[in-house]
């Protein structure tokens, strides 16, 4: 089946630092990857849509110069949170839809941990 | 606007059903999704319904009526390892997920 492998799975640094979290799909090739956020019981909020070759699409409220989404190749995406301050400690999610079947369903990844000290 | 409405909290005994509703509104629709979630961890699909009816996949069993916007998700002979939160979530006419919030699901012994 589809996999979808992100990694790191967990970081802890301190503020200030920028810090990249990679979503590969390993079996498949993805024109579209998501990426979201979590918070603490709280459900799954999209934080933009990540097209190969173009700019990304950022949702309401999502600062672009902060969240830095790079997805140069049909199975690789990045998202660099820049200068990170503990308010960005999150759980970080990411998807990829095989090119060509919307209506298949996102296979995510197993998720980053990122605890801004 | 768009938006889907799920029970925040369900609770549920060991071996029994539990049934857990969905309703939704949303620009266009290109079907409904169930994902299973544990703490900690990412989003597992369980189920995909684009048709009116019911979809049965082993224990679990998922529901669509799209002219009354109502989903439901029938889980049965539930077992500990269900208990997790469970999401509804529906594609719009651009193909993109809006999510539900979320259902936790606590299976007591």
């Amino acid at each position: 089946g589809a996999v979808v492998s992100q990694h790191p799975s967990r970081v802890i640094c301190k503020s200030g630092t920028s810090v990249k979290i990679e979503c590969r799909s390993l079996d498949f090739q993805a024109t579209t990857m998501f990426w979201y956020r979590q918070f603490p019981k709280k459900s799954l909020m999209l934080m933009a849509t990540s097209n190969e070759g173009s700019k990304a699409t950022y949702e309401q409220g999502v600062e672009k110069d902060k969240f830095l989404i790079n997805h140069a190749s049909l199975t690789l995406s990045t998202l660099t949170v820049t200068s990170a301050h503990p308010e960005d400690s999150s759980f970080y999610i990411c998807s990829a839809r095989e090119a060509g079947k919307e209506h298949q369903p996102q296979h995510f990844g197993d998720g980053t941990r990122l605890s801004i000290l | 606007g768009q938006n889907i409405d799920q029970p925040t909290e369900m609770t549920a005994t060991e071996g029994a059903i539990v049934q857990i509703n969905c309703t939704y509104q949303t620009s266009g629709f290109n079907g409904l999704f169930w994902y299973q979630q544990h703490a900690g961890e990412a989003p597992t699909f369980l189920s995909y319904n684009v048709l009116d009816g019911l979809e049965e996949k082993g224990r679990f069993s998922s529901f669509l009526s799209r002219s009354k916007g109502y989903s439901y998700l029938l889980l049965k002979e539930l077992q500990m390892k269900d208990s997790a939160s469970y999401l509804c979530a529906v594609e719009d006419s651009n193909y993109q997920l809006i999510w539900g919030a979320g259902t936790k699901l606590i299976i007591k012994p």
